[in-house]
């Protein structure tokens, strides 16, 4: 089975540039969690969805950065205008929730490391 | 209040021999859980064990085990007969609540380094 996608694996863009970030979730899970994780702050929550409906953003930096799940597979992180501050490596995570299999395990991605200019 | 606490920055273990990771956690919610995810330097998280507020015996994996000790409020990984493959860097991580909330919470991770 394949695990959680994410592309591109790695992205290096000018600061103001847009940068969007993908993600295929595992078949059947229904959970989906986007992270950060940068040296200074360590791994962050940045939103999480749940059936394609975003249960907590709370982790979002601020309104450059958006995240939607168009529908149960996939979803994306947009960062509009990028900013140095924003290189870190982000992490898509996907749960089978309370649907099967160990409800909270969260299988990571491979991450896809940002570095902005 | 930090949730999620790691006090060790770095540990080093001799191979085949076993080593305990902490982790001290904080919440008010009587349903929690708790989880350890390894990350190697390729940069993955891979998921080891977990264990939920209610259970009644210490989960294990495998050569991974936790020793929840509930009233202490920690969760510490042991692992067994360390090998060279474990040299990595080690999350601790809660979900609180229940109702299918998963929002989790990492702590700053401990590095381990197996010696040959």
């Amino acid at each position: 089975d394949a695990g959680v996608i994410q592309s591109p694996r790695h992205e290096v863009t000018e600061m103001g540039q847009e940068v969007t970030l993908r993600c295929k979730l595992i078949s059947g899970h229904n959970s989906l969690f986007w992270y950060r994780q940068t040296m200074m702050r360590g791994l962050e929550l940045l939103i999480y969805f749940n059936n394609n409906v975003p249960i907590d953003d709370s982790g979002m930096p601020e309104d450059r950065f958006s995240a939607k799940m168009p529908n149960a597979s996939f979803s994306t992180l947009k960062i509009q205008p990028s900013e140095p501050r924003d290189s870190a490596v982000y992490f898509c995570a996907s749960s089978p929730g309370l649907a099967g299999g160990l409800p909270y395990e969260q299988y990571f991605g491979p991450g896809t490391r940002l570095t902005v200019t | 209040a930090q949730k999620i606490t790691q006090t060790q920055p770095g540990m080093f273990v001799q191979e085949k021999e076993a080593v305990t990771l902490d982790c001290t956690y904080d919440t008010s919610d009587p349903s929690y859980g708790l989880f350890w995810y390894k990350q190697p330097s390729s940069g993955e998280m891979i998921f080891l064990i977990y264990q939920g507020s209610y259970d009644q015996q210490n989960a294990t994996e495998g050569r991974y085990s936790l020793n929840f000790q509930k009233a202490r409020k920690s969760a510490n990984l042991v692992i067994s007969a360390s090998q060279l493959g474990d040299s990595a860097m080690y999350f601790c991580a809660m979900r609180e609540g229940d109702g299918g909330y998963q929002k989790v919470t990492f702590g700053t991770g401990t590095k381990l380094q197996v010696i040959p």
